[in-house]
């Protein structure tokens, strides 16, 4: 199956400082990427969706000036978590689909462990 | 949006049967998934189901039931690997959402 990486795999953060997340789509070309994060014992939750070279769509709730998302390329998109706090702590997992083949089918990457300190 | 609904723990002996049931509402169905999450890692593909029938791959097949809003992962031959989260997802047009995940814990 399709391989989407993410870095780092864990970051710990002190409070009021930005981290970078990258997500890659490695042997497909991802025409739509998507952001979730999961809290401990609790499901993923979609944060956005982002299409290559155009503006995010985020979920109710999720602030767009906190949680910044770039998909430059159709293999890279980045969440940028801007002024954490210890509550942004999370689990965060992107996933790629591409747009042909087995198009219905999103891949996950290995998701991103945030601490805020 | 969703409401997705699926038991929240299950627990079964290696080599048994478990079925996993799994129940929506959404306005524009588009396609329902499993995935088998093991703690700390991210969420593998198992099924897909966008026709009403049953769907077999190995030891794991899927059921849905468009007209009920229903569908259920059925797991055989239980292995002790099997033991993981196990996520009912709906996609509605292009969005995809999760149901809170059944955890399954295979006991030898």
């Amino acid at each position: 199956g399709a391989v989407v990486s993410q870095h780092p795999s864990r970051v710990i953060c002190k409070s009021g400082t930005s981290v970078k997340i990258e997500c890659r789509s490695l042997d497909f070309q991802a025409t739509t990427m998507f952001w979730y994060r999961q809290f401990p014992k609790q499901s993923l939750m979609l944060m956005a969706t982002s299409n290559e070279g155009s503006k995010a769509t985020y979920e109710q709730g999720v602030e767009k000036d906190k949680f910044l998302i770039n998909h430059a390329s159709l293999t890279l998109s980045t969440l940028t978590v801007t002024s954490a706090h210890p509550e942004d702590s999370s689990f965060y997992i992107c996933s790629a689909r591409g747009g042909g083949g087995t198009s219905y089918e999103q891949y996950f990457g290995p998701g991103t462990r945030l601490t805020v300190t | 949006g969703q409401n997705i609904d699926q038991p929240t723990e299950m627990t079964a002996t290696e080599g048994a049967i478990v079925q996993i049931n799994c129940t929506y509402q959404t306005s524009g169905f588009n396609g329902l998934f499993w995935y088998q999450q093991h703690a700390g890692e991210a969420p593998t593909f198992l099924s897909y189901n966008v026709l009403d029938g049953l769907e077999e791959k190995g030891r794991f097949s899927s059921f849905l039931s468009r007209s009920k809003g229903y569908s259920y992962l059925l797991l055989k031959e239980l292995q002790m690997k099997d033991s993981a989260s196990y996520l009912c997802a709906v996609r509605e047009r292009r969005k995809l959402s999760f149901g809170a995940g059944t955890t399954v814990t295979v006991r030898a």
